[in-house]
């Protein structure tokens, strides 16, 4: 069945450290997203991605890198994590009819302290 | 600059009742789609419904209906015979246009189904 997986389910890191977050889809969906969800903010966008070995910039991607090395897989990358950063983060694609119907991942609960 | 507001921040109904949930947008496009995504308790968040704007039978999927009304920028959710189940935060997107197939979400609607 066709899905979107993310690891790791769950992390807690420290200020000023590296976080990796991966993203896996099996839809053979072109499109690729990242979104963090904090109480009160719905869900707000990262970055996304078109294509492969191409990535753009959402409406809050300060603090953010993503790589997206192949259709399947995309990550979403903080060179130095700060506290403001806890949030759960979710991946979704879509294909690219233009309709953008949107799949998404379980999410990553990120804790920073 | 495209904007999703969902105004009802919980509601509260009695199971096998229905119910309406409200959402309006703004955009600039004429044609435009529009989505319901419901998160359950677990996180987990789901595609429900769409509907294109320049459609005029508004969609249904299951018990899930829209109550399209272009000219005042609106899209209800009508959840009919609810359930248990049902229970969950309901969030209504936008596509954005301008190049970018993104999307806008508003920033969502408790649902509380009493036994």
């Amino acid at each position: 069945e066709a899905a979107v997986t993310q690891s790791p389910r769950s992390k807690v890191a420290v200020t000023g450290g590296k976080v990796t977050l991966s993203c896996h889809q099996t839809n053979n969906h072109d499109y690729m997203y990242w979104y963090r969800q904090d109480t009160g903010h719905g869900l707000r966008l990262i970055h996304y991605s078109y294509v492969a070995d191409s990535t753009e910039k959402g409406d809050i991607p300060d603090g953010y890198k993503a790589s997206r090395p192949s259709q399947e897989n995309f990550s979403l990358i903080l060179e130095l994590a700060s506290l403001s950063q806890t949030a759960v983060y979710f991946c979704a694609s879509s294909d690219a009819t233009g309709k953008n119907t949107q799949y998404f991942g379980p999410g990553t609960r990120l804790l920073v302290l | 600059a495209q904007k999703v507001t969902q105004t009802q921040t919980s509601i509260s109904v009695m199971e096998k009742t229905t119910v309406t949930m409200d959402c309006v947008y703004e955009t600039q496009d004429s044609s435009y789609f529009l989505f319901w995504y419901k998160q359950t308790a677990s996180g987990e968040i789901v595609f429900l419904i769409r509907q294109d704007s320049y459609k005029k039978e508004n969609a249904t999927v299951g018990h899930y209906s829209l109550n399209f009304q272009k000219p005042k920028s609106s899209i209800g959710l009508i959840i009919t015979a609810t359930q248990i189940e049902d229970s969950a935060v309901y969030f209504c997107a936008m596509r954005n246009t301008g190049g970018a197939d993104r999307l806008t979400f508003g920033k969502g609607t408790q649902l509380i189904i009493q036994p």
